[in-house]
């Protein structure tokens, strides 16, 4: 079945600075991979997702860009603020397995200092 | 406007006891899912529901089940509790589409 690592674990910047988590899956006919953030205490929210036909997706600070032949793709927060302080997971689904199932990475817990 | 409502935030439980826990949606989902949150090892997939009265085991079903009588409801049981099955407990739902999921806030279980 599906596989998603999920790196760093933690990833502490200053406000203004650009945070990257990447993530790489295992099965190669998965087809969507979104992003969801979880502030404390908190559900988690889709904040962006992207689809296997294009190769990157851009909202405002947030992009995600995706290398199917190397089965990764990646999280980009272009100036931070501390209210992006949260932890991200990413996820893969496989449509063959039908039911919109997500795998989920194990987080990455980022912090933004002031 | 919550859309994916878990009756419990918190739980205590003894060891041996049967815990229900309850998730309603009212989005009209067909797909409901119980995902386990534990520190380190992410979101894992307990067990989903595809259509009423349909369930699949996802990736650690043992000492869990589910029921899904009508389409808004999705409960999760654990037959006897154990202390290792002290975490947080998500359900989520989503439609046909590739939409992403929504969350319910969580219940936090703990089994003493």
């Amino acid at each position: 079945g599906e596989n998603v690592e999920q790196h760093p674990s933690t990833l502490s910047v200053q406000e203004g600075d650009s945070a990257v988590i990447k993530c790489t899956y295992s099965d190669s006919a998965s087809n969507y991979f979104p992003w969801y953030k979880q502030e404390l205490g908190k559900r988690p929210q889709l904040i962006i997702d992207i689809r296997s036909n294009v190769g990157e997706k851009k909202d405002q600070r947030i992009a995600v860009t995706l290398n199917k032949t190397a089965k990764h793709f990646s999280l980009h927060i272009t100036e931070t603020q501390p209210e992006d302080s949260a932890v991200y997971f990413c996820a893969a689904s496989n449509p063959n397995t039908g039911f919109q199932k997500l795998v989920f990475g194990t987080g990455t817990r980022l912090l933004v200092s002031p | 406007d919550v859309k994916v409502t878990q009756s419990s935030r918190y739980l205590v439980k003894r060891t041996g006891e049967k815990v229900f826990l309850e998730c309603v949606q009212d989005m009209d989902h067909e797909n409901m899912f119980w995902y386990r949150q534990d520190p380190g090892l992410g979101l894992r997939l307990i067990y989903f529901s595809y259509d009423v009265k349909m369930k699949e085991k996802g990736d650690i079903p043992e000492g869990y089940s589910v029921s899904r009588e009508k389409k808004e409801r999705f409960s999760l049981i654990l037959e006897s509790a154990s202390t290792n099955q002290t975490s947080m407990y998500l359900c989520a739902s989503t439609g046909t589409g590739y939409d992403g999921y929504t969350f319910g806030s969580g219940t936090r279980l703990t089994v003493v």
